[in-house]
């Protein structure tokens, strides 16, 4: 099946930080998103990006479809942007999540 | 309000007595899944429906059933859960899988603890 591979697992920021975070894919990216899991669970839309660069804020996401990657950049980091981040695709019905990066921002 | 509503929130029970998780979605979405996450992974597809009675397994359906009857409603039916099924649920839906721009929207989880 398709793999989705994260990284880095783990990241570790003081506030004000920037970050990127990268997502590999063995097939094609079609619904691609990035998201947000909180500390209590919730899973945030954070960008529906197939392709393309789109920009939120402090937050953007570029994916180059044809090298089947995705980078999520973080700005300015702030302790509420701490938790883990997602990044599945979709294609025909098959939803593939990898392990996600655990972000910690520090005060 | 746009949502995907997963009941109930939090959910302990025994081994082998059947339970049943609603998901219902108010967008008029064709496509519905259910996944589960355990702690340090990501989610883990279940089933998935593309449509009114149209199903598909994923990659971890064991132990697990659904049904699609109507557009708006994806149960998850757990026959005899086990405690390897102790997990935090999570039903997502998008205007459809075959379809480019469809993003999917999640509910906000069920936890379940089987004993």
């Amino acid at each position: 099946g398709i793999q989705v591979e994260q990284s880095p697992p783990d990241l570790i920021l003081q506030e004000g930080a920037n970050s990127t975070l990268r997502c590999n894919f063995s097939d094609s990216v079609n619904n691609l998103q990035w998201f947000h899991q909180n500390p209590w669970g919730q899973l945030i839309n954070l960008f529906y990006i197939p392709s393309g660069t789109k920009q939120n804020g402090r937050l953007s996401a570029t994916t180059v479809a044809t090298e089947r990657y995705s980078l999520l950049y973080i700005s300015s980091s702030q302790t509420t942007d701490s938790g883990v981040y997602f990044c599945p695709n979709t294609n025909a019905g098959k939803s593939t999540f990898g392990d996600g990066t655990t972000l910690t921002v520090k005060p | 309000e746009a949502q995907v509503t997963q009941n109930p929130r939090y959910l302990i029970t025994v081994t082998g007595k059947k339970l049943t998780v609603t998901c219902s979605q108010n967008m008029n979405h064709e496509y519905m899944s259910w996944y589960r996450q355990d702690p340090g992974l990501g989610l883990r597809q279940i089933y998935y429906s593309m449509n009114v009675e149209a199903t598909d397994k994923g990659d971890v359906p064991e132990g697990y059933k659904v049904s699609r009857k109507e557009k708006r409603n994806f149960p998850l039916i757990l026959e005899s859960p086990s405690p390897n099924q102790t997990s935090l649920y999570f039903c997502a839906s998008s205007l459809s899988a075959g379809v480019y721009n469809s993003p999917l929207h999640f509910g906000n989880g069920t936890r379940l603890t089987v004993t």
